[in-house]
């Protein structure tokens, strides 16, 4: 089976710019969430996704949003890039949201704003 | 969720078993134990969780004590490919997808 997929691998953007990063969960699973991992903050939650509606949102500005197709795939959308918006972007997939699951997660999207 | 505490880092040798030890002193009775670990570069790889339990599975086990408020990730016979920043988490049902991992323990395998 394969993994949790996200692209592009690696992204570099200036201030201002929009970008969307993409994530394509494991067949089969519905909840798919998004994490910002840096090294002064470490791994921070997003936002979570289970069949098209979102389920939780973490401690972010709006200009961070996301969505969730029929296919479970996912996208997240970043406006107006700031400085620190350089990260490694982390998304994961489980089968549904409830206790016990267990999160797979992609290899990330590095994202460098210039 | 409860707060857990690890060691900053560790090291062990290859082919010993590696304990990895986290309190989580404020664990109420719904919460679950996970441990995951990231290596470099890459996004975090599911390793294990418990409820009140032991638990084992290929990659590891785990012991959590009778009170709950600490537990173990015993990596049984260590080879250099573990050496990765390991975290505990606490995590209450339905909320898993709110993950907050902490510092964690960075383990060093040596040859």
């Amino acid at each position: 089976k394969a993994g949790v997929t996200q692209t592009p691998r690696y992204l570099i953007k200036t201030r201002g710019q929009q970008v969307t990063l993409s994530c394509s969960p494991i067949s089969g699973h519905r909840s798919v969430s998004w994490y910002q991992q840096t090294p002064g903050q470490g791994l921070q939650f997003l936002f979570e996704y289970f069949s098209e509606t979102q389920r939780n949102k973490g401690n972010f500005p709006g200009r961070f949003s996301g969505r969730q197709f029929s296919n479970s795939r996912s996208e997240m959308n970043v406006s107006t890039l700031e400085l620190g918006d350089s990260a490694l972007y982390l998304c994961a997939s489980s089968l549904g949201s409830g206790a016990g699951e267990k999160l797979f997660f992609g290899s990330g999207t590095q994202l460098s704003v210039l | 969720d409860a707060k857990t505490t690890q060691p900053t880092s560790m090291d062990c040798a290859e082919g010993r078993a590696a304990n990895l030890p986290c309190n989580h002193s404020t664990i109420s009775g719904n919460e679950y134990v996970y441990w995951y670990r990231q290596i470099h570069s890459q996004g975090p790889q599911y390793i294990i969780h418990g409820l009140k339990n032991n638990e084992t599975n290929e990659m590891a086990s785990l012991i959590i004590t009778e009170d709950r408020k600490s537990s173990t990730l015993i990596l049984p016979h260590a080879t250099l490919r573990d050496t990765a920043v390991y975290y505990c988490i606490v995590i209450y049902t339905g909320a898993n997808s709110k993950l907050t991992f902490g510092k964690g323990i960075t383990l060093s395998v040596r040859p």
